[in-house]
Formats: C-alpha cells, structure tokens, sequence
C-alpha cells in the first residue's frame, strides 16, 4: 500500500528566507504526487500537483516542487517566504486504486518576522 | 455554489448523542470522499462514493460510523453513540476527473 512521509512536523523560518519542506513516497507506480495548504480554521487548498512529464513544477503563490524518483521524493519549494505562508501543509499520494488520496502527517511551518 | 460546502461548520455534542454532517459536493463532481482529521494527527480516509457504485467504506473505523449519499450528490456522514476521541475534523471532497480534489471548509466535531 501507499504511504507518504512528511519528516518535520514543525519548521520555522525568517520571513524572506528560502523554504524547503521534505515529502516521501512508497508507491510502486508511477505517482501521482500533490501538495496542499491549510491555513488555520481553513479547508485545504491545492498549492500544486505532479502527473507526468516536467519533474518541476510550479504552483500558486510562489510554490514549486520537484518530483525526484530515485529519491522517491517530492519536496516543496519557496525561494523567499512571507509571513502569510504560515500554515500547515500536506503532501499526498494518490493511492493503488488511483481513487484515494492518502496524506503525510503534514509539516506546520511558521515564520518569525 | 462554487465550491464544496458543509455543514454545519461547528457540531459540540455529548458522548452518546448520534451526529449527522453534511457535505454539498461540486456540482457534477461524481466522486465524494471523506476525511477525518484529529488534533495533532494526519488526514485519516473514511470513506468514499463514486457515481452509483457501491461506496468504499474501508476507512471507517468502527460500526457506529456510517455515510450515505443520495442522488449522486449530497452526502451525509453520521456518527452513532458519539465518543470523545470521535472529536474531530470531519472533511469532505468531491472530483469529477479523479485528478482534482476539491475540499470543504470541514466541520469541527467537539464531543464532550
């Protein structure tokens, strides 16, 4: 069965400063990869999405990430962070069936001005 | 509407009582999944609808949990003899493509 790991569950980081947030994957197939946002009391929010093709990928507000199979990774990117960026954000997989999406635990990043 | 909806967006309730939240999915969206999300935990799978096939309950954690979903459309989670560790956010999400998941706001469910 799938599963998706978020190894940090907090991070913190100065306003300005770059940001990476770590996602592993264990899935046989090839994956079909996500990256979502939720801001506090809010629903979750697509920020970007892998199926095929170009490896980096790019979203909304700023966010990139780049699909890397030998790694089995999927890391989400920001080159300078705003304070509006703290939030909780979840990687997902879509499952076996490719009809679930399963999450990571999600990482809570905060940012200090 | 625009968007997936549920409610209602706030439930506090006492151990025992039966609760039932609701989920209005995007309009024409055949799939509709629901998702639990505890204090301090991940995003746990309940269960999920798609079109008229019969729903994959394989999420669900105990028997007191059950969903419905009438038309193809409206969806509605209840939960039986509520427990405290049933506190939680309850999130519903509807795609149409299979590619794209649409989430709700979520209800927050206080069991006291």
């Amino acid at each position: 069965a799938q599963s998706v790991t978020q190894p940090d569950i907090h991070i913190t980081v100065s306003e300005g400063a770059s940001l990476e947030l770590r996602c592993n994957y264990s899935y046989g197939a090839t994956p079909y990869l996500f990256w979502y946002v939720q801001s506090p009391g809010q629903g979750l929010q697509l920020l970007l999405k892998y199926f095929s093709g170009d490896t980096l990928v790019q979203g909304i507000k700023g966010f990139e990430a780049e699909f890397k199979r030998s790694q089995s990774s999927f890391n989400l990117r920001k080159p300078s962070v705003h304070w509006s960026d703290a939030a909780e954000y979840f990687c997902a997989v879509i499952g076996d069936a490719g009809n679930m999406l399963t999450f990571g635990g999600g990482t809570r990043l905060m940012v200090k001005p | 509407g625009a968007g997936v909806s549920q409610s209602p967006s706030n439930k506090v309730t006492e151990k025992g009582k039966d609760v039932e939240l609701r989920c209005d999915p995007i309009s024409g969206h055949t799939a509709l999944y629901w998702y639990r999300q505890s204090l301090g935990q991940g995003l746990e799978f309940l269960i999920y609808f798609q079109g008229n096939s019969a729903p994959d309950k394989s999420g669900l954690p105990s028997d007191r949990f059950s969903a419905e979903r009438t038309g193809g459309s409206v969806s509605t989670l209840t939960i039986q003899r509520t427990q405290q560790e049933d506190s939680a956010v309850y999130l519903c999400a509807s795609s149409s493509s299979g590619r794209a998941w649409f989430f709700g706001p979520g209800t927050r469910l206080t069991v006291l």
